[in-house]
Order: structure tokens, then sequence, then C-alpha cells
């Protein structure tokens, strides 16, 4: 079966560029949530599309935005990157937001900012 | 306070024991996700619980809505069960859900 696809697997970024993070989720799958996992630390919610619209924003920083297109793909662009931005980023997926939709994550963008 | 909460943090068990990790929260609705995390790899969802119990394989799930409790259960285990155990709950938000994610067990089976 088709799951959350995510690319690259893995990207490494000098400070200031820019970097664009892409998930492709389980297909009819309406809703993407996107976190952000820095060492050691438990997966922090960015932000999340439902219908090609953002439905909720987490702790995103401002250099960051994102956007869901019309095959419900979503794409996380992230500007002036900074070190502290080093980190697994994960893409989800599940149904009309339903909280009993079973949620798949992609295996997530490891972003190396140097 | 976290949100959701889980115990212990971190555990160390024989191959073969009996392993429990608990997931208490304050927040969301009547369902939990269970997810698993290889070290460095990608998180696997384990079960989706709303209410009762679910078992596949040696793992084993409950949930108590009332209490807003849940534990996991891993009987037998083995050194592959070695993870971190993140439970994830539902909260609503303008219509749709985010999800709140537990500090996360971090366990260790050794042979």
């Amino acid at each position: 079966a088709a799951g959350v696809i995510q690319s690259p697997r893995h990207l490494i970024k000098e400070k200031r560029e820019t970097a664009t993070l892409k998930c492709y989720p389980i297909p009819r799958h309406d809703t993407v949530y996107w976190y952000q996992q820095g060492p050691g630390q438990d997966p922090q919610f960015l932000i999340s599309f439902y219908e090609k619209m953002q439905s909720d924003k987490g702790s995103i920083p401002d250099r960051f935005s994102a956007q869901q297109f019309s095959d419900y793909h979503s794409e996380l662009n992230m500007s002036s990157l900074e070190l502290g931005d080093s980190a697994l980023y994960f893409c989800a997926s599940s149904l009309r937001g339903a909280y009993n939709s079973p949620l798949h994550f992609g295996n997530g963008t490891r972003l190396t900012v140097t | 306070k976290n949100e959701v909460e889980q115990s212990p943090q971190n555990l160390t068990a024989q191959e073969g024991e009996f392993i429990t990790i608990n997931c208490s929260y304050s927040v969301g609705i009547s369902a939990l996700h269970w997810l698993q995390q290889h070290p460095g790899g990608g998180i696997v969802s384990l079960f989706m619980l709303s209410s009762g119990k679910k078992k596949h394989g040696r793992l084993i799930a409950t949930i108590n809505i009332q209490e807003k409790h849940s534990s996991l259960h891993i009987t037998a285990s083995h050194p592959r069960d070695s993870a971190v155990y993140i439970c994830a709950v539902p909260e609503s938000t303008s219509g749709t859900y985010k999800y709140i994610f537990g500090t996360g067990t971090r366990l260790k089976v050794l042979a």
C-alpha cells in the first residue's frame, strides 16, 4: 500500500540558505501535518492543512511557510536557515482530520544546517 | 505540565520481560495513537485506540477514556523492540485536529 512520501530524505544547507521539503500524503487523505523533531526531542507541531487550506498553526517560525496543493501534496519552505533548524521534519496525513482516522507518517526529511 | 505525559521516560529491560508504558493526557478527545520510532528512523503508528483494548502480536494497548489514561504493554520483549514509544492525542481546533505528542519512552531491551 502507498505510504506518505517525503522528499528529500536528507538535505544539507548552509546558514541563510533556503530549503523546500515535500510531502505526498496517502491517496485520498486530505489533511497534512508537519512536525519538527530536534535531536533527542519530541516532535513539535508546525502547521497543518485541510483541503488545501491552512487549518492550524503551531510553533512555526515566520521564516517558514507551507502550502497544500490541488493534488494534496504539501511543501514546507524554509528561508534564512539557522543552525537551530537542523532537525528531522516529519509529515503525516489523515482523512478529513477525523480524530479516529489512522495517522500515517512519512520517514521524514533530515535537514542539517551548517 | 505537559498536556500528554508518559512514564517512564527511560526503560531498560531484559529480553523476555513484560513491559508497560503509560500515557496520561489532559487534552484531546476520545482517541489516542501509540507510535514507535526506532533510532534514526521514521515514525510508525502501532495502534489507534478510542476505547477498550487492542492487540497486535506481542503488543497490547488499553485505554480508559474517563481517566484519560492509556497503557502499552509488550509481552516477551525482544531486543528489536528497542525504540522510542510515543503516545499522541488529537486535539480539536477549528473543526480539524492537531496531534499533541507525549514526551516519549525510550525502551532498551537487552539480550
